[in-house]
């Protein structure tokens, strides 16, 4: 079993619905969950972190965590054919790990 | 503010050949990270650098090695390239090494070719 997973997608949806990222872990001592979109060719940059159970928004996104379910999830509202990428989740227990990310195709 | 520069950009190999990856940050962070990105991997963390001074192994730190110059600079160097190290190569630094919210941020990459 892989130390974070997520469905490598592709996950399309049409603009303006809401697109659900899902991410699951292994380590419960995790602490600290994070998402990173990064578009092709680029870099991964930090669009939210979260560390409570519960869900924090920010904007058009919403992270949900549940740690007795060991599972992060991003939600992206009205969503735009800018928010086509991959996201990666990244959980920190020990140390900082990686999903192989989900990438998302927002079609207009 | 450039934020994390990484140098070269792009680079081609070929098998034995060695070469050292430069990163440096002008964010006044502590640590300092090197990992690589192949399809479908994710990313994989190479090797860090909680604080100026050291260094330790991540997941797959066989094949290469590294340098905390100073606080600003974190090289990444592969002795004897060798194809399986083709890959997109990405610094990042944080403020913190054990900060219990540790976000991180990323240069633009280096994409390494190995013939």
């Amino acid at each position: 079993q892989k130390e974070v997973e997520q469905n490598s997608g592709p996950l399309s949806v049409p603009e303006g619905a809401i697109a659900s990222l899902n991410c699951t872990y292994s380590d419960r001592g995790s602490q600290s969950f994070f998402w990173y979109r990064q578009y092709s060719g680029k870099s991964p940059e930090l669009i939210m972190f979260i560390y409570s159970n519960g869900d924090k928004e920010d904007g058009r996104f919403t992270a949900q965590l549940n740690k007795a379910s060991q599972y992060v999830s991003l939600l992206i509202r009205d969503s735009q054919p800018s928010d086509s990428a991959t996201y990666l989740c990244a959980v920190k227990g020990g140390k900082l790990i990686f999903g192989q990310g989900t990438e998302l195709s927002v079609k207009p | 503010n450039a934020g994390v520069t990484q140098t070269p950009k792009f680079q081609v190999l070929k098998t034995g050949q060695s070469m050292t990856l430069q990163c440096a940050q002008d964010m006044n962070h502590n640590s300092m990270y090197w990992y690589r990105q192949d399809p479908g991997m994710g990313l994989r963390l190479i090797y860090y650098s909680a604080s100026e001074g050291t260094t330790d192994k991540g997941e797959v730190p066989n094949g290469y090695n590294v340098s905390r110059l100073n606080k600003r600079e974190f090289s990444l160097r592969l002795e004897s390239a060798a194809p399986s190290q083709t890959s997109v190569y990405f610094c990042a630094s944080s403020e913190f090494g054990t900060g219990w919210v540790q976000p991180q941020h990323f240069g633009d990459g280096t994409r390494l070719s190995i013939l």
